[in-house]
């Protein structure tokens, strides 16, 4: 099956920042490539699909990118609702969804 | 708007079947992919597999030997069942709305925890 890999696993940032998060598939997965975020407690919300395509009502300071192995999302202006849990799902191969580790974005 | 909701027992047994089922309301469970993804206490994402309205099914081939997912579109209802269950089984269960596109998850329900213990 095909691996997903984020980076970093976690991270501290300030609101306001700019941050990035990477993600990389251990085979080539075209641009099928989903962003989520998840609140504690909450349901993952899904936030770009198709690898850069925003998912409707979501904030526009979210952006992603990449094609191929490699992919990133990227907040361009952090709120204080954005501190959360990433995950990158890639829906490429027939034999299964997977997801990313996850990275966690906390509060500097 | 679409929502989604789990039922099930909360406590399972080892070796026995889990089972959950999923309501939609706000929407037909037709022409749609339906999804269902786990979580572990404090770790991340799996997902389950998913069944299209049709009744055709795909399944992790982590799970495919244990997995039977259903669907009731008469009371749009999809549900899950889970064979031989162990205490690696023990997980917060979401179901989730699916777009055929790009398989993305784009409702989800709040999820329900279910342990395995004896």
């Amino acid at each position: 099956d095909i691996q997903m890999t984020q980076s970093p696993s976690s991270l501290s940032a300030s609101v306001g920042d700019r941050v990035t998060i990477t993600c990389r598939a251990s085979q080539s997965i075209a641009n099928s490539l989903n962003w989520y975020k998840q609140k504690l407690g909450k349901a993952p919300r899904l936030l770009i699909y198709a690898a850069s395509s925003l998912q409707s009502g979501v904030p526009s300071r979210f952006s992603g990118s990449g094609s191929g192995t490699d992919f990133t999302l990227t907040i361009s202006s952090l709120q204080p609702e954005d501190f959360a849990t990433y995950y990158c799902q890639q829906t490429y191969s027939s034999l299964g969804i997977t997801f990313g580790q996850g990275t966690r974005l906390e509060i500097k | 708007q679409v929502q989604l909701q789990e039922s099930g027992p909360g406590l399972v047994k080892p070796s026995e079947t889990l089972s959950l089922t999923c309501t939609v309301s706000g929407g037909s469970i037709g022409t749609y992919y339906w999804s269902w993804i786990r979580q572990p206490p404090g770790k991340g994402l799996e997902w389950i597999g998913y069944i299209y309205y049709s009744g055709s099914t795909n399944y992790s081939p982590s799970l495919k030997s244990r997995v039977t997912i259903s669907l009731d579109t008469s009371k749009n209802q999809f549900s899950l069942k889970l064979s031989s269950v162990t205490a690696a089984d023990t997980a917060m269960y979401y179901c989730a709305r699916t777009i055929s596109g790009y398989c993305q998850f784009d409702y989800w329900g709040q999820g329900t925890l279910v342990t395995v213990s004896s």
